[in-house]
């Protein structure tokens, strides 16, 4: 059984062009979550996405940041235009429409040169 | 407004003895989840404990076991019989709509 599957492990930018982070969720789980972990930081809320739907975007960057579930394939988020600030790790999680536990993938590392 | 503290930045403790990782939070809601997870250094995030809010009985896992305490809002983590396998960036979490992490208790084992 496979868990959250994240794409690609690192990833290195530099200023100004776009980053694209995948997430394929578990077997079953139709709702994806997006946090980002600075340094030294606990995660922080970015989206809920449920297939072809966002539910809560309230923790997104309001430019350059989107994100999307379509109705086939993975998540993807991505950062248009990134900047050295968005250097961090990026973790998706999914969980099931009848849990409240979510189980995450093991991120991406996003350095921006 | 939905807030978690850890207010220890960093703990040791000694191989085979016990340590309790403290959490407090606050939230509006009445109905909300608690939860423990574990990042070691290759910053997977695992899940280690689940409390239920309405639940008034002490999850347990294993050598994992909280003691919430709904009225203080308090969570705290307690490891047994510590395993230098268990050093690692320790978050205590609460979902009411969303799930909000705390900045995280780095433990350190000592062999």
């Amino acid at each position: 059984n496979a868990g959250v599957m994240q794409n690609p492990r690192h990833l290195v930018r530099r200023r100004g062009q776009e980053a694209r982070l995948r997430c394929s969720p578990m077997k079953g789980h139709s709702h994806v979550y997006w946090y980002r972990q600075l340094p030294e930081e606990g995660l922080k809320f970015m989206v809920y996405l449920q297939k072809e739907n966002i539910i809560d975007e309230s923790g997104m960057p309001k430019e350059r940041f989107s994100a999307e579930f379509p109705k086939e394939g993975p998540s993807i988020l991505r950062i248009q235009q990134v900047v050295r600030g968005d250097s961090a790790a990026y973790f998706c999680a999914s969980s099931t429409a009848d849990t409240d536990t979510q189980y995450f993938g093991p991120g991406t590392r996003l350095t921006v040169l | 407004a939905q807030t978690v503290t850890q207010s220890q930045p960093e703990m040791s403790v000694q191989e085979a003895e016990t340590v309790t990782l403290s959490c407090t939070y606050d939230t509006s809601e009445s109905d909300y989840y608690l939860f423990w997870y574990k990042q070691p250094p290759s910053r997977q995030m695992i899940l280690v404990i689940r409390q239920e809010a309405y639940k008034q009985q002490n999850a347990t896992e294993n050598r994992f076991s909280v003691n919430f305490q709904k009225a203080a809002k308090s969570f705290s983590l307690k490891i047994s019989d510590s395993q230098l396998g268990d050093a690692a960036m320790y978050f205590c979490a609460n979902r009411d709509d969303k799930i909000i992490f705390g900045k995280g208790t780095r433990l350190h084992i000592l062999p």
